[in-house]
Formats: structure tokens, sequence, C-alpha cells
């Protein structure tokens, strides 16, 4: 069973587009919301993360945006480019657990 | 970034053999460590929790006796894939966080093991 549910499965974005993925959840423990960003035969590295007291954060072109009532989080990738290729999987945790608990994952391919 | 190392990056083995598979926190301690199982384009799937100096904590369904895991110091685990099969071809990886409780966890670069 799967605690973080991740749509969509995968999406096709032109170059200087934006990606948009999104995550929820129910287990209302959860307090660390990380992005992970994976490429084909590498393990997964960390992309940005945010926790329940702010409703965004933004790195560069990566930009996570949370609802907190909703229980809802999102990945917006602005200005996307050819090397953001990949596989990108939400994650929760909850504090002293250490656990992470990932979302499916979903497949962006940038045309340049 | 902190570095976590997996060794090797891929494997070949033929069933009924077992096989090592090591992680080390390269520029950091870790009390814990997870370990991984990755299907062709499916999610990552926590097996087991690595304590330094502990039994290691199994997900439910995850086969104690063969997947061991040793986590001897605190830069290393090891998981051992005992009497390999065909259905244990799957990409394993690791990740670690450091000692203290910070919250970021450092993912290995994975094992592609395959079992004929």
């Amino acid at each position: 069973q799967q605690q973080v549910k991740q749509s969509p499965q995968s999406l096709i974005v032109q170059k200087g587009g934006i990606s948009i993925i999104n995550c929820a959840y129910e287990n209302t423990a959860f307090d660390y919301f990380p992005w992970y960003q994976q490429f084909p035969g590498k393990g997964p590295a960390l992309l940005i993360a945010i926790r329940p007291d702010v409703s965004e954060k933004k790195e560069g072109r990566f930009t996570i945006s949370f609802n907190k009532s909703a229980k809802q989080f999102s990945l917006h990738i602005m200005d996307s480019q050819p090397g953001d290729s990949a596989t990108y999987f939400c994650a929760a945790e909850s504090t002293g657990d250490y656990k992470l608990s990932f979302g499916a994952g979903t497949t962006v391919t940038v045309r340049a | 970034g902190a570095v976590v190392s997996q060794h090797p990056s891929w494997v070949i083995c033929k069933s009924g053999t077992s096989v090592k598979i090591e992680c080390r926190s390269l520029d950091f301690q870790a009390t814990t460590m997870f370990w991984y199982r990755q299907f062709p384009k499916q999610s990552l799937m926590l097996m087991a929790t690595s304590n330094e100096g502990s039994k290691a904590t199994y997900e439910q369904g995850v086969e104690k006796d063969k997947f061991l895991i040793n986590h001897a110091s605190l830069t290393l685990s090891t998981l051992t894939v005992t009497s390999a099969h065909p259905e244990d071809s799957s990409f394993y990886i690791c990740s670690a966080r450091r000692t203290g409780g910070f919250t970021e966890a450092f993912f290995g670069q994975g094992t592609r093991l395959t079992v004929v």
C-alpha cells in the first residue's frame, strides 16, 4: 500500500516549458517531504525538500508547493531543459522514523 | 554533499550462489543505513533498516534469512543475497544519514544484480 500517491506517471514537456508533478498523502505524522531525481542506472539524488511550516520553497528552477490542509504537495520545474529528463520521486517521512515512503515516480521527458 | 558509495555497481551471479553488496559512507558517520530494492520502472521499496552494532529491522514480507544485513561500523553496511534466484534480480540501493538525526538521506549509486 503506497502511502504517497504520485501523478502523472509520465509527462512530456517542450524545452522551456513547465513540468508539474503532484503528490498526496494521508499520514498526518509526515513532516518532511523531499523530492528526488533519478537517472537510469543511478541512485536517486535529493532535489529539494520542504517541511509543513512553509507553503512554498524555491531553489533555482525547482519549486515545491505544499498544501497542508489538503495533504498535497507538488514539484514545479520551470524552464525545463533536456537535461531534466529523468524520473522524479516524491517522498514523505515522519520525524524520528527516518523511513522514507516514496511515490510511484514520474518519468519526465523534455523535448528539445 | 556527502558521498555514499556502493560496490559493486553491477554483478552477475549463478542461481544458488550468494552475493554481497557493500554500502559505505565515505565522508561521514552513519548510525543508520537503509536498503531498498527497485524493479524496472518502479519505485523504491524499503527492504530493511540497518543499525550499527545491532540487528537490522526488516520490512514486512522481506525474508531475513535471504537478505542478510550487517552494519559492522559507522561507515559500512553490507547486504548479502543468499542462495540467489532469478527473481532476486533487481536494482539494490542503499542510503545513509549522518549520525545525529540529520534529515537528508544520501543514496548510493545502486547495484544491478542479475541472477542467471
